[in-house]
């Protein structure tokens, strides 16, 4: 079963930042935070992922509570192409383990 | 530099088939993972290649093999196909981070 939960749908105007939650209360101290999205009928794109610091890149940044047990991704200025189905997920980065993917966040992002 | 590339991108079977997909990694990557995805869910990981051994296994039955050649190109074998094995299959490279290919999505008639 997945270890994260996500609000199912989000809707969000063009231009306006997107904040998306996960909650990972049972996270463990040597598991990452990572967050994928997948656009309709594609492979899920890599978006970002962290440990305990917040993050940033050129798609999003990554907001790690002190306590890890919860995050935030937060799109600036989310475009219509940024609507997607968002999966927050936590994994072992030290070596190579299997995502588990509960079923993420809808997000709508509207002109 | 090439992403994770899959083939064939569509394919219908009968019930009871075979069917064989395939799966390049990106460039560098040595592990292949593959995951199932049906309709209106998140994938779910079928299996882990590595150093051409299955790594890691979820829970899928033993109709669901594959293979690792020496170049880290993989195969995901499905024997007797339900009807229920119709779904988007997903093949992923990277030991750390992983990146998905475009998927295959099968239709089992």
């Amino acid at each position: 079963d997945a270890k994260t939960t996500q609000p199912p749908s989000m809707d969000c105007a063009e231009g306006r930042a997107a904040n998306l939650p996960c909650n990972h209360s049972t996270i463990s101290g040597n598991e990452y935070v990572y967050w994928y999205r997948q656009i309709h009928s594609q492979g899920p794109q890599y978006i970002i992922h962290g440990l305990k610091n917040n993050e940033t890149n050129e798609m999003a940044s990554l907001i790690i509570t002190e306590d890890r047990k919860s995050s935030t991704l937060i799109l600036p200025h989310a475009t219509l192409r940024d609507t997607a189905v968002y999966y927050c997920i936590v994994s072992y980065s030290y070596n190579t383990d299997k995502l588990i993917f509960g079923t993420g966040t809808r997000l709508q992002v509207f002109p | 530099d090439a992403g994770v590339t899959q083939s064939p991108t569509h394919l219908i079977k009968t019930r009871g088939q075979q069917v064989t997909l395939r799966c390049s990694p990106k460039s560098g990557h040595d592990t292949v993972s593959w995951y199932q995805q049906a309709l209106g869910q998140g994938p779910q990981f079928i299996f882990q290649y590595y150093e051409e051994e299955e790594r890691q296994r979820g829970n899928f039955p033993d109709r669901f093999s594959g293979h690792q050649f020496p170049n880290y190109s993989s195969e995901l074998n499905v024997n007797a196909l339900l009807l229920g094995d119709s779904a988007l299959y997903l093949c992923a490279s990277g030991r750390r981070t992983q990146y998905f290919g475009p998927g295959t999505r099968l239709l089992v008639l």
